[in-house]
């Protein structure tokens, strides 16, 4: 277990369809970061957020858009979506924000949008 | 840009045997090498890290890796593979710009 929470586990929706996904990180680190996994691009790095706000931009979509709260919760809010955002979509942390940080994962959720 | 380049989509082995997961990288600043294991229904965990210093880097469950600048490569070895080993592995790079590339994954099968 490596104390990074991360809900639903599971959640199936439609396409156009608009869902937030949930990550609790580990007791005392401050960024988090949401990573997309799937079969056609593999694990992809989304965002990451450091003490609540944004500190590094990878492969997000527009119609993705993420936020870090003052107790340092993180949402992933996805609209729009599309039959292609069907992932794993992984939270991890750390407890600075640097480059080489140890990043502690959580389980994922699985989006499927039908 | 960094990227990462994971030669073997999957590797079969016999336990007890040894292996080695390969991974290439390209950047044009200084790196951080990270391999992490991911095992079934499973979020990844770290095995090992390059920041710099030694070369050889050791980790978790008896595996080390190795770190060559000049051939941009940063190898996963264990000299003796468990069943318990059977998983996926991630070579992945970041920065000092905090982007983070994750290669297309190794599947490591040992058989018995």
């Amino acid at each position: 277990d490596s104390g990074v929470t991360q809900t639903p586990k599971h959640l199936i929706t439609a396409t156009g369809q608009r869902v937030t996904l949930r990550c609790s990180p580990r007791s005392g680190d401050l960024s988090v970061y949401w990573y997309q996994q799937s079969l056609d691009q593999g694990l992809q790095f989304l965002i990451q957020y450091y003490n609540g706000e944004e500190r590094a931009k990878g492969n997000i979509l527009e119609r993705f858009s993420a936020q870090q709260f003052p107790d340092l919760h993180s949402e992933l809010n996805l609209s729009s979506l599309e039959l292609g955002d069907s992932a794993l979509y992984f939270c991890a942390s750390s407890e600075g924000g640097q480059g080489a940080d140890t990043q502690y994962f959580g389980p994922g959720t699985r989006l499927t949008v039908l | 840009a960094q990227s990462v380049t994971q030669l073997d989509s999957q590797v079969p082995v016999f336990e007890e045997a040894p292996v080695e997961l390969r991974c290439n990288y390209s950047s044009s600043v200084s790196v951080y090498l990270f391999w992490y294991v991911q095992y079934p229904n499973q979020g990844l965990q770290l095995l090992l890290k390059y920041l710099s210093g030694s070369t050889l880097v050791k980790g978790i469950n008896g595996f080390e890796a190795e770190f060559n600048k000049s051939q941009t490569s940063f190898h996963l070895r264990k000299p003796s593979v468990h069943i318990s080993d059977t998983a996926e592995y991630f070579c992945a790079v970041s920065s000092n710009f905090n982007k983070f590339y994750f290669g297309s994954g190794t599947k490591l099968n040992v058989k018995p």
